[in-house]
């Protein structure tokens, strides 16, 4: 069983379309993250829920919007599509502050924006 | 702003050898340290990690040492296989356990 799961795994789409990035862990963690990852290859945090609640929300377009419908789930809704949005965006999980504390990640969507 | 640097983007190394990945940070609030380990499309996974309650943590041939004067921690891996070639990520989490900061990553090749 994958611990976490997001698809699709690649997503092309045309500018200003609107996707989805679905995300689910089965680790029950607390927390879930958003992360891009873009050409310099730099992991950058996005979004950050805790137990279905918004805790990091790091300088974003507001095109894009987290959605937890429980905590076992962090979707990534992304409006009107720019060619700059073209990166792999990585899901990941993690229970904070529990001694060894790890995230554990998702295999990541390519997203290409044309 | 990055909290978490790895300054050397690339490195080789031949079989059999010791590699050493380096990663500094800026932010004292760090005090848990991982290193993951990221192969091309799949999602970084966990290698190893440290408290800064320590100074070194060690698990088969991977040790992690941790120096929090300098603010430097650097993974060893002894010896170099070459199904170690993948990108490197060190990460920090503060002591507010908020989130996790990763660096650029270092590419490592392990020559056969």
């Amino acid at each position: 069983d994958t611990a976490v799961s997001q698809t699709p795994k690649y997503l092309v789409t045309q500018m200003g379309n609107d996707k989805s990035i679905k995300c689910e862990q089965n680790l029950g963690h607390d927390t879930m993250y958003w992360y891009k990852q873009d050409s310099k290859k730099f992991l950058k945090i996005m979004f950050s829920y805790n137990n279905k609640e918004l805790i990091i929300n790091e300088t974003v377009p507001n095109r894009f919007s987290p959605k937890s419908p429980d905590k076992a789930h962090l979707n990534l809704h992304i409006n009107s599509l720019e060619l700059g949005d073209s990166a792999v965006y990585f899901c990941a999980s993690s229970q904070l502050r529990q001694g060894n504390t790890e995230a554990f990640f998702g295999q990541g969507t390519r997203l290409t924006v044309v | 702003d990055q909290q978490v640097k790895q300054n050397s983007p690339s490195l080789s190394v031949q079989e059999g050898r010791i590699s050493i990945l380096n990663c500094d940070y800026t932010n004292s609030m760090f005090d848990y340290f991982l290193w993951y380990k990221k192969y091309p499309a799949e999602g970084p996974t966990f290698l190893i990690s440290i408290s800064s309650i320590k100074d070194k943590n060690e698990d088969g041939r991977f040790t992690v040492f941790l120096n929090k004067s300098a603010k430097h921690l650097s993974l060893h891996i002894v010896p170099s296989q070459p199904g170690d070639s993948a990108v490197y990520f060190c990460a920090a989490i503060p002591y507010t356990g908020n989130q996790f900061y990763f660096g650029t990553g270092t590419s490592l090749t392990v020559i056969p």
